[in-house]
């Protein structure tokens, strides 16, 4: 089992949709969670963070936790085509400073 | 400023090369890694420096020498490299506050080794 498991994709929703990506985890002893979204070719862009259990809304992103399922998932309101492109989810796991990402998901939104 | 600066860019090397990459950061963040990523990975970890001391090496290659002069500043050394070492090599720095560490990557640097 992959610490960090995610659906590669590709995802498609058409513009102006949800688009929801989720993210699951082995380790429960970790303890923050991040979204990172990469353009092709570029470097890994934070888009959010969350610690603890619940929602956490930032535009037009919200990031969900359930520590208990060991679960996280991202969900973009209003999708842009700009929005395409592959989220991370990352995690920090307790005691270790560095972050294990899983293998992304690719989500094309359609104009 | 969340920023990190990589350079340089693109570098071609031979495997006889010897080269170095820089990273800075002037966020005051006491924690700096190295991670490299292959086309279609996730970027995978190297190195980690907390304080200006390495504390986690992945077991790289020696080929791979990492050094951190001070807290703003962090390199990685290259020697001897191969063409499975072409990658895009990813500085990201933190605050290093323990448990709820937010990274922030660098624009990285794409190398090829002939």
């Amino acid at each position: 089992q992959k610490e960090v498991e995610q659906n590669s994709g590709p995802l498609s929703v058409p513009e102006g949709a949800i688009a929801s990506l989720n993210c699951t985890y082995s380790d429960r002893g970790s303890q923050s969670f991040f979204w990172y979204r990469q353009y092709s070719g570029k470097s890994p862009e934070l888009i959010m963070f969350i610690y603890s259990n619940g929602d956490k809304e930032d535009g037009r992103f919200t990031a969900q936790l359930n520590k208990a399922s060991q679960y996280v998932s991202l969900l973009i309101r209003d999708s842009q085509p700009s929005d395409s492109a592959t989220y991370l989810c990352a995690v920090n796991r307790a005691g270790r400073r560095a972050l294990t990402f899983g293998s992304g998901t690719r989500l094309q939104v359609q104009p | 400023d969340t920023e990190v600066t990589q350079t340089p860019k693109h570098l071609v090397m031979g495997m006889t090369n010897k080269k170095s990459l820089k990273c800075e950061q002037h966020m005051g963040h006491r924690a700096m890694y190295w991670y490299k990523q292959k086309a279609k990975k996730p970027p995978e970890l190297m190195f980690v420096y907390s304080y200006e001391k390495l504390s986690i090496n992945e077991s790289v290659p020696s080929r791979f020498s990492p050094e951190c002069p001070n807290s703003s500043l962090l390199n990685l050394h290259l020697h001897a490299l191969q063409p499975e070492d072409s990658a895009l090599y990813l500085c990201a720095s933190s605050q290093d506050y323990r448990g709820q560490e937010t990274q922030y990557f660098g624009p990285g640097t794409r190398l090829l080794v002939l």
